[in-house]
């Protein structure tokens, strides 16, 4: 059973900290790795992917992934209320659905 | 369409009766898939459709369970003798592909089972 790792939260963070958001997953097969954003009662949207190792920088956010510890995260800096959501990790292996983690609720404080 | 289309967007339906959901994907998108998320929970895969392929199925929870799609095109979700565990947002997602790129979703179907 392939299975995607997070930690629920709530992670609250100061406005303009720097938010961490992490991620584990089984199949050591997974090849693509994708981060969504939901806001409450809003279906996910894509932010960010990274198939390879090491980072990938997109604005305010950094996705890191370690093939090797099967370990993917997300970093937003400079971290604005309007970034408060539930974080959804999704790993993919090949042509098979994406298999997401049950997300980390962030809540930054103004 | 622009985007990934659901309908209804509410759905309150009666224990025991069949519900017909219904998803319109992104034109051109060749994959088109469901999930199912529960209050509070993450994404449940149910089921996808990759072209003219057969329908990966193993994400159904039961036989009460089914869904068609019309060549690359429209998709109808059926849950048939609804229970109240079948209550959840049924989300509708479509990419282009199917492995190792994002899928778009869709506003999703808000099923309650009283």
């Amino acid at each position: 059973q392939k299975e995607v790792e997070q930690n629920s939260g709530p992670l609250s963070v100061p406005e303009g900290a720097i938010a961490s958001l992490n991620c584990t997953y089984s199949d050591r097969g997974s090849q693509s790795f994708f981060w969504y954003r939901q806001y409450s009662g809003k279906s996910p949207e894509l932010i960010m992917f990274i198939y390879s190792n090491g980072d990938k920088e997109d604005g305010r956010f950094t996705a890191q992934l370690n093939k090797a510890s099967q370990y993917v995260s997300l970093l937003i800096r400079d971290s604005q209320p309007s970034d408060s959501a539930t974080y959804l990790c999704a790993v993919n292996s090949g042509n098979t659905p994406l298999v997401f983690g049950k997300g980390t609720r962030l809540s930054v404080i103004a | 369409g622009a985007g990934v289309s659901q309908s209804p967007s509410n759905k309150v339906t009666e224990k025991g009766k069949d519900v017909e959901l219904r998803c319109d994907p992104i034109s051109g998108h060749t994959a088109l898939y469901w999930y199912r998320q529960r209050l509070g929970q993450g994404l449940e895969f149910l089921i996808y459709f990759q072209g003219n392929s057969a329908p990966d199925k193993s994400g159904l929870p039961s036989d009460r369970f089914s869904a068609e799609r019309t060549g690359e095109s429209v998709s109808t979700l059926t849950i048939q003798r609804t229970q109240q565990e079948d209550s959840a947002v049924y989300l509708c997602a479509s990419s282009l592909l199917t492995g190792g790129v994002g899928y778009t979703f869709g506003s999703g179907t808000r099923l309650t089972v009283v």
